[in-house]
């Protein structure tokens, strides 16, 4: 069971704008930065956000992430029918001592 | 470019083990810590173990300590997970990744991912 909970599912027209978010709690998302992973149907993930905000090269600015406390959020603008995905976050856990992924969502453009 | 190749998956009965490989070119091996990842059918991504850029140092998810081991041949540019006592929740694909962070545990994050290798625990 995992210890980082997401929505399951979001979804929002072409063009429009989808939050999601990642709640956790101290001894992870308070105390550690959060990473988001895309993954398409059948591949690896991806890493889109790295260090709560930060995007690596290639990746647009449609996509966003923020924290605050406990929760991040990540953000796409410009919904496009390829970000139909799942979107892991991510982060370290320092009471567990171990590396934990959110329950995923599912993202769908409508 | 960066390259991760996973091999060693099969079908196997439970009990029995396994040793996984991740082939890695196109980047300094030897710099990097390393990570275990894996997916089964259907469901989310489950962390499973990191092991630093020397091998000195290992942390593992209690879902499968004492029972898996992630070791490294730098010398080879190669990262493994030694897989016992196989259990059918250990169904699943399994990916290695590369960690970036300054530190092997606070911030991390994962920048390159291979394709996987798929386990299958079935009698």
């Amino acid at each position: 069971q995992s210890v980082l909970t997401q929505p399951p599912s979001v979804s929002a027209a072409p063009g429009q704008k989808v939050t999601m978010s990642c709640s956790g709690r101290s001894s992870n998302i308070g105390n550690n930065d959060v990473s988001w992973y895309q993954q398409l149907p059948g591949t690896a993930p991806k890493v889109l956000i790295y260090e709560n905000s930060k995007r690596p090269s290639g990746i647009p600015d449609r996509f966003s992430g923020s924290k605050s406390g406990t929760s991040a959020t990540l953000g796409i603008t410009g919904l496009q029918t390829g970000d139909e995905a799942d979107y892991y976050c991510g982060t370290w856990d320092s009471s567990l001592s171990a590396y934990v992924f959110g329950t995923g969502t599912k993202v769908t453009v409508l | 470019q960066v390259q991760l190749v996973e091999s060693g998956g099969g079908v196997v009965q439970p009990g029995r083990s396994l040793r996984l490989s991740c082939a890695a070119s196109g980047f300094t091996f030897s710099g990097y810590a390393m990570h275990w990842v894996r997916q089964a059918p259907g469901k989310g991504l489950e962390w499973v173990a990191v092991i630093s850029y020397d091998g000195s140092r290992q942390y593992y998810a209690d879902s499968v300590k004492g029972r898996f081991t992630i070791s490294r041949d730098n010398s080879k540019n190669t990262l493994y997970l030694q897989v016992n006592s196989l259990r059918a929740e250990d169904t699943a694909l399994y990916f290695c990744a590369r960690h970036r962070s300054a530190s092997l545990t606070a911030n991390t994050w994962f920048d390159y991912w291979g394709q996987g290798t798929l386990v299958t625990v079935s009698s």
